[in-house]
């Protein structure tokens, strides 16, 4: 039981190049999440899935874009990378619609030059 | 936005002591107040929960301590091992909201032998 799949695991970019931040659980569980993780500030929600076909807004969703898949892939997208963007960014899934997130993937490491 | 926040930034403790890290909210309608463990390259794990119809949950080494009339929460770790070694976030929102959680700036816990 793999539980919450992140993919790549490191990643640089240049200033304005784009990619897709891979998700994937295999626990059936409803809700899942994309937060990123700066040093001193914890943890902050970017965005939201509480069930498959609906996506919400967190603390910073400016400059990402997310796609819930289909029930098991929940997606993180930078049209056009920032230095600002640069962060540990972590996927998260819980299995109720309301339920707070339990089970966190291992994180990509994303640097913009 | 609500802060949630937590203190100190740095533990240092040695092996069978207690470890204290405390956090403060601002929000009264909160009533989801997690702790999360995460190891160095890993992502976070759901830790220990409280909500506040009780003022203490222990589960095996952790302990939760809730002062709702403070607006305060902590988190003890009796015998402190080694393996504690960790940095810990604690976290506050609404319950039946999911993707409403806010984090605290974490604590570096070292437990020296």
């Amino acid at each position: 039981n793999a539980g919450v799949t992140q993919t790549p695991k490191f990643q640089v970019l240049k200033t304005g190049q784009s990619m897709t931040l891979q998700c994937a659980q295999d626990m059936n569980h409803n809700s899942m999440y994309w937060y990123r993780q700066d040093p001193g500030m914890g943890l902050r929600l970017i965005y939201y899935s509480a069930s498959e076909g609906t996506t919400d807004k967190g603390e910073v969703p400016n400059g990402y874009n997310v796609s819930r898949l289909n029930k098991r892939e929940f997606s993180l997208r930078l049209e056009s990378a920032a230095p600002s963007q640069t962060s540990v960014y972590f996927c998260a899934s819980s299995p109720g619609q309301s339920n707070q997130p339990q089970h966190f993937g291992d994180g990509t490491r994303l640097s913009i030059l | 936005q609500q802060q949630v926040k937590q203190s100190p930034q740095s533990l240092i403790v040695q092996k069978g002591g207690i470890s204290i890290i405390n956090c403060a909210y601002e929000n009264t309608a909160f009533d989801y107040f997690p702790w999360y463990q995460q190891f160095p390259g890993k992502g976070p794990a759901l830790l220990i929960a409280i909500r506040p119809d009780v003022s203490e949950k222990k589960e095996g080494r952790f302990t939760i301590s809730f002062n709702k009339s403070a607006k305060q929460f902590s988190l003890h770790i009796m015998d402190s091992q080694p393996g504690d070694s960790a940095t810990y976030f604690c976290a506050a929102g609404p319950y039946n909201q999911g993707g409403k959680l806010i984090f605290g700036q974490g604590t570096e816990l070292s437990v020296k032998p």
